[in-house]
């Protein structure tokens, strides 16, 4: 299995534009999850999918943020307008069987907005 | 509401020292309980995970961690560290939810 899977790798992008990241989970797995990780506040849980159904998205930090997943093998975090302080590492995790499972990490996109 | 604590913030070892951080997690009722490795520049991987049995639990590259359900803690340990082990380190716990709550992360630097 190839593992969760993250593009792009490296965002680089100005203030004010669109920021779309995507993850593809393995597949099989029905529990998907979004982290946000900065060196300030560590490791944060934005939004969770179960069976592609957004379940809590109380982490997201504001309507900036958005998430989607319209199927089992395709989700998208997207920013818009992307600020500076969304500059961080977001990964993408996902699970099978249950969320208290053992969560797969992807290799993460770093996010630097100027 | 259900917390992790991680009381080391940074840790510096020589080579061949012991290793051991604490985690604490607030929750009365059954929990599973992981421990995950974060090398420099990579993603998270799990180091080992305790959902029930034998509470001394071993995982990958010579780590154990013991569950004390009394104290509340899972501490990781490992009896002689290599620079290789230097990384970040997290706990997180599951409570009855579909979540992970993770503590904030113990930063491990291993000199030779």
């Amino acid at each position: 299995d190839a593992g969760v899977i993250q593009s792009p790798r490296h965002e680089v992008t100005e203030m004010g534009q669109e920021v779309t990241l995507r993850c593809k989970p393995i597949s099989g797995h029905d529990y998907l999850f979004w982290y946000r990780q900065t060196m300030m506040r560590g490791l944060e849980l934005l939004i969770y999918f179960n069976n592609n159904v957004p379940i809590d998205d109380s982490g997201m930090p504001e309507d900036r943020f958005s998430a989607k997943m319209p199927n089992a093998s395709f989700s998208t975090l997207k920013i818009q307008p992307s600020e500076p302080r969304d500059s961080a590492v977001y990964f993408c995790a996902s699970s099978s069987l249950s969320g208290s499972n053992e969560q797969f990490f992807g290799p993460g996109t770093r996010l630097t907005v100027l | 509401a259900q917390s992790v604590s991680q009381h080391n913030h940074h840790v510096i070892l020589s080579e061949a020292a012991s290793l051991e951080l604490g985690c604490n997690y607030s929750y009365g009722g059954t929990v599973n309980l992981f421990w995950y490795v974060q090398y420099p520049g990579q993603h998270l991987q799990l180091l080992l995970k305790y959902f029930s049995g034998d509470p001394l639990v071993k995982g990958i590259k010579g780590f154990e961690a013991e569950f004390i359900k009394s104290k509340f803690s899972f501490n990781l340990r490992k009896p002689s560290v290599q620079w290789s082990d230097t990384a970040e380190y997290f706990c997180a716990v599951n409570a009855n939810t579909d979540k992970l709550i993770f503590g904030t992360g113990t930063r491990l630097q291993v000199f030779p």
